[in-house]
Protein backbone atom coordinates (compact mmCIF):
# COMPACT_ATOMS: atom_id res chain seq x y z
CA UNK A 1 0.00 0.00 0.00
CA UNK A 2 1.09 3.88 -0.70
CA UNK A 3 2.77 5.42 2.18
CA UNK A 4 1.11 8.05 3.80
CA UNK A 5 2.18 10.98 4.90
CA UNK A 6 0.85 13.44 7.82
CA UNK A 7 1.93 16.13 10.26
CA UNK A 8 2.44 14.56 14.29
CA UNK A 9 0.06 17.34 15.73
CA UNK A 10 -2.25 20.03 15.09
CA UNK A 11 -4.35 22.43 17.07
CA UNK A 12 -7.43 24.08 16.46
CA UNK A 13 -9.60 26.79 17.92
CA UNK A 14 -13.07 25.55 18.62
CA UNK A 15 -15.69 26.59 16.54
CA UNK A 16 -12.89 27.05 13.06
CA UNK A 17 -12.27 24.69 10.57
CA UNK A 18 -9.69 22.23 11.13
CA UNK A 19 -7.91 21.56 7.81
CA UNK A 20 -5.78 18.36 8.36
CA UNK A 21 -2.94 17.41 5.14
CA UNK A 22 -1.85 14.09 4.05
CA UNK A 23 0.65 13.16 1.58
CA UNK A 24 0.45 9.86 -0.53
CA UNK A 25 2.69 10.75 -3.56
CA UNK A 26 2.89 6.63 -4.77
CA UNK A 27 -0.65 6.33 -5.06
CA UNK A 28 -1.67 4.03 -7.20
CA UNK A 29 -4.46 5.29 -9.54
CA UNK A 30 -6.82 2.55 -8.39
CA UNK A 31 -6.20 3.04 -4.54
CA UNK A 32 -8.66 4.76 -2.44
CA UNK A 33 -7.70 7.56 0.45
CA UNK A 34 -9.62 6.66 3.91
CA UNK A 35 -9.77 8.68 7.08
CA UNK A 36 -10.33 7.58 10.47
CA UNK A 37 -9.80 9.08 14.06
CA UNK A 38 -9.59 7.27 17.23
CA UNK A 39 -10.74 9.54 20.50
CA UNK A 40 -8.62 8.26 23.45
CA UNK A 41 -9.51 4.41 24.70
CA UNK A 42 -11.92 4.27 21.81
CA UNK A 43 -11.76 1.76 18.69
CA UNK A 44 -11.30 3.86 15.19
CA UNK A 45 -14.19 5.48 13.60
CA UNK A 46 -14.30 5.62 9.99
CA UNK A 47 -15.02 8.95 8.41
CA UNK A 48 -14.61 9.52 5.01
CA UNK A 49 -13.15 8.00 2.30
CA UNK A 50 -12.47 8.84 -1.85
CA UNK A 51 -10.90 8.13 -4.76
CA UNK A 52 -10.43 11.10 -7.02
CA UNK A 53 -13.34 13.13 -6.13
CA UNK A 54 -13.80 15.60 -3.77
CA UNK A 55 -16.28 13.87 -0.89
CA UNK A 56 -18.46 15.41 1.71
CA UNK A 57 -20.66 13.41 4.58
CA UNK A 58 -22.35 14.53 7.43
CA UNK A 59 -18.66 14.65 9.40
CA UNK A 60 -16.24 15.95 7.12
CA UNK A 61 -15.19 16.72 3.55
CA UNK A 62 -12.48 15.42 1.87
CA UNK A 63 -10.36 17.52 -0.84
CA UNK A 64 -7.96 15.29 -3.34
CA UNK A 65 -5.27 16.76 -5.88
CA UNK A 66 -5.54 16.31 -9.48
CA UNK A 67 -2.42 14.25 -9.66
CA UNK A 68 -3.95 12.50 -6.62
CA UNK A 69 -0.61 12.98 -4.50
CA UNK A 70 -2.17 14.56 -1.48
CA UNK A 71 -5.75 15.17 0.37
CA UNK A 72 -6.72 17.26 2.95
CA UNK A 73 -9.30 16.70 5.87
CA UNK A 74 -11.74 19.31 6.51
CA UNK A 75 -13.40 19.32 10.03
CA UNK A 76 -15.86 22.38 8.79
CA UNK A 77 -16.48 23.66 12.96
CA UNK A 78 -14.28 21.75 15.22
CA UNK A 79 -15.57 20.97 18.84
CA UNK A 80 -13.66 19.84 22.04
CA UNK A 81 -14.97 16.05 20.79
CA UNK A 82 -13.44 16.05 17.72
CA UNK A 83 -9.75 15.86 19.48
CA UNK A 84 -7.86 12.99 18.47
CA UNK A 85 -5.54 10.65 16.48
CA UNK A 86 -6.85 11.11 12.88
CA UNK A 87 -5.07 8.63 10.00
CA UNK A 88 -5.11 9.20 6.46
CA UNK A 89 -4.88 5.61 4.78
CA UNK A 90 -4.21 4.41 1.47
CA UNK A 91 -5.96 1.79 0.53
CA UNK A 92 -5.99 -0.67 -2.53
CA UNK A 93 -9.30 -2.40 -4.25
CA UNK A 94 -10.08 -5.78 -3.53
CA UNK A 95 -8.62 -7.28 -6.83
CA UNK A 96 -5.03 -6.87 -5.07
CA UNK A 97 -4.69 -9.59 -3.05
CA UNK A 98 -4.36 -8.57 0.30
CA UNK A 99 -5.64 -5.87 -0.23
CA UNK A 100 -8.50 -5.22 2.45
CA UNK A 101 -6.60 -4.62 5.54
CA UNK A 102 -5.90 -1.07 6.60
CA UNK A 103 -2.39 0.06 7.41
CA UNK A 104 -2.43 3.00 10.07
CA UNK A 105 0.30 4.96 10.39
CA UNK A 106 1.27 7.17 13.11
CA UNK A 107 -1.58 9.51 12.33
CA UNK A 108 -2.23 13.37 13.17
CA UNK A 109 -2.59 14.26 16.59
CA UNK A 110 -5.40 16.72 16.88
CA UNK A 111 -6.26 18.87 19.44
CA UNK A 112 -9.33 21.03 19.83
CA UNK A 113 -8.74 24.32 22.39
CA UNK A 114 -11.58 26.69 23.49
CA UNK B 1 -28.56 -0.13 13.70
CA UNK B 2 -26.25 -1.54 16.49
CA UNK B 3 -22.31 -1.33 15.95
CA UNK B 4 -19.38 -3.69 16.25
CA UNK B 5 -19.87 -5.83 19.93
CA UNK B 6 -16.93 -6.96 21.39
CA UNK B 7 -16.44 -8.53 24.97
CA UNK B 8 -15.32 -8.17 26.81
CA UNK B 9 -14.41 -4.89 27.27
CA UNK B 10 -11.30 -5.80 29.96
CA UNK B 11 -9.63 -9.49 30.04
CA UNK B 12 -7.32 -9.74 32.60
CA UNK B 13 -5.32 -13.38 32.16
CA UNK B 14 -1.78 -15.07 33.88
CA UNK B 15 0.54 -16.11 31.77
CA UNK B 16 0.06 -19.49 30.25
CA UNK B 17 -3.85 -19.00 30.22
CA UNK B 18 -5.98 -18.79 27.49
CA UNK B 19 -7.70 -15.60 26.48
CA UNK B 20 -10.71 -15.97 23.60
CA UNK B 21 -11.69 -12.60 22.25
CA UNK B 22 -15.48 -11.99 20.97
CA UNK B 23 -16.75 -10.13 18.12
CA UNK B 24 -20.10 -9.63 16.71
CA UNK B 25 -19.94 -7.25 13.32
CA UNK B 26 -22.60 -5.02 12.26
CA UNK B 27 -25.78 -6.74 11.26
CA UNK B 28 -25.12 -7.54 7.59
CA UNK B 29 -21.80 -7.44 7.46
CA UNK B 30 -19.99 -10.80 6.03
CA UNK B 31 -16.39 -9.19 6.67
CA UNK B 32 -14.31 -9.46 9.93
CA UNK B 33 -10.88 -8.17 10.46
CA UNK B 34 -8.82 -8.52 14.03
CA UNK B 35 -6.29 -5.18 14.82
CA UNK B 36 -3.65 -5.02 17.51
CA UNK B 37 -2.89 -1.90 19.00
CA UNK B 38 0.24 -2.67 21.75
CA UNK B 39 0.53 0.41 24.60
CA UNK B 40 1.99 3.68 22.44
CA UNK B 41 1.93 1.95 19.30
CA UNK B 42 -0.27 2.07 16.15
CA UNK B 43 -2.94 -0.43 15.00
CA UNK B 44 -1.40 -3.11 13.13
CA UNK B 45 -3.44 -5.93 10.94
CA UNK B 46 -4.01 -9.22 12.22
CA UNK B 47 -6.52 -11.46 10.51
CA UNK B 48 -9.16 -11.27 7.96
CA UNK B 49 -12.40 -13.29 7.78
CA UNK B 50 -15.35 -14.20 5.47
CA UNK B 51 -18.16 -16.44 7.09
CA UNK B 52 -16.04 -19.97 7.69
CA UNK B 53 -12.73 -18.73 5.35
CA UNK B 54 -9.75 -16.74 6.85
CA UNK B 55 -8.87 -14.71 3.95
CA UNK B 56 -5.74 -13.10 4.94
CA UNK B 57 -3.76 -13.99 7.95
CA UNK B 58 -0.36 -12.23 7.05
CA UNK B 59 -0.53 -10.71 10.76
CA UNK B 60 -1.27 -13.27 12.77
CA UNK B 61 1.52 -14.50 14.64
CA UNK B 62 2.87 -17.93 13.86
CA UNK B 63 2.32 -19.70 17.30
CA UNK B 64 -0.34 -19.25 19.71
CA UNK B 65 -2.52 -17.56 17.54
CA UNK B 66 -6.06 -18.28 15.78
CA UNK B 67 -8.85 -16.68 14.62
CA UNK B 68 -12.44 -18.04 13.46
CA UNK B 69 -15.81 -16.74 11.98
CA UNK B 70 -18.21 -19.50 12.03
CA UNK B 71 -21.61 -19.93 9.98
CA UNK B 72 -23.19 -19.08 13.40
CA UNK B 73 -22.04 -16.76 15.90
CA UNK B 74 -19.39 -14.01 16.75
CA UNK B 75 -15.90 -14.20 15.08
CA UNK B 76 -13.62 -15.25 17.74
CA UNK B 77 -9.68 -14.69 18.13
CA UNK B 78 -8.29 -17.54 20.48
CA UNK B 79 -4.86 -16.76 22.28
CA UNK B 80 -3.10 -20.01 24.12
CA UNK B 81 -0.61 -20.08 26.36
CA UNK B 82 -0.42 -16.12 26.85
CA UNK B 83 2.85 -13.96 27.70
CA UNK B 84 2.64 -10.59 28.73
CA UNK B 85 3.79 -9.58 25.36
CA UNK B 86 0.24 -10.27 24.27
CA UNK B 87 -1.04 -7.45 26.47
CA UNK B 88 -2.27 -4.68 24.00
CA UNK B 89 -5.98 -3.43 22.90
CA UNK B 90 -7.48 -6.08 20.39
CA UNK B 91 -10.03 -4.40 17.78
CA UNK B 92 -12.56 -6.59 15.08
CA UNK B 93 -13.74 -4.07 12.22
CA UNK B 94 -16.65 -4.99 10.04
CA UNK B 95 -17.69 -4.34 6.94
CA UNK B 96 -19.92 -5.64 3.90
CA UNK B 97 -18.85 -7.44 0.60
CA UNK B 98 -17.82 -5.27 -2.18
CA UNK B 99 -20.13 -5.16 -5.15
CA UNK B 100 -17.51 -5.73 -6.97
CA UNK B 101 -13.83 -5.86 -7.13
CA UNK B 102 -12.91 -2.43 -7.52
CA UNK B 103 -15.52 -0.63 -5.10
CA UNK B 104 -14.68 -0.41 -1.29
CA UNK B 105 -16.32 -0.88 1.41
CA UNK B 106 -15.77 1.22 5.09
CA UNK B 107 -13.90 -1.16 7.62
CA UNK B 108 -16.12 -0.16 11.10
CA UNK B 109 -14.67 -0.81 14.25
CA UNK B 110 -15.81 -1.81 17.70
CA UNK B 111 -14.23 -0.22 20.68
CA UNK B 112 -11.97 -3.20 21.89
CA UNK B 113 -11.07 -5.44 24.43
CA UNK B 114 -7.86 -4.50 26.63
CA UNK B 115 -6.21 -7.61 27.27
CA UNK B 116 -3.90 -7.62 30.25
CA UNK B 117 -1.34 -10.26 31.20
CA UNK B 118 0.32 -10.87 35.03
Amino acid sequence: DAKTTQPPSMDCAEGRAANLPCNHSTISGNEYVYWYRQIHSQGPQYIIHGLKNNETNEMASLIITEDRKSSTLILPHATLRDTAVYYCIVRRPLNTGTASKLTFGTGTRLQVTL
Amino acid sequence: NAGVMQNPRHLVRRRGQEARLRCSPMKGHSHVYWYRQLPEEGLKFMVYLQKENIIDESGMPKERFSAEFPKEGPSILRIQQVVRGDSAAYFCASSLAARDLISNQPQHFGDGTRLSIL
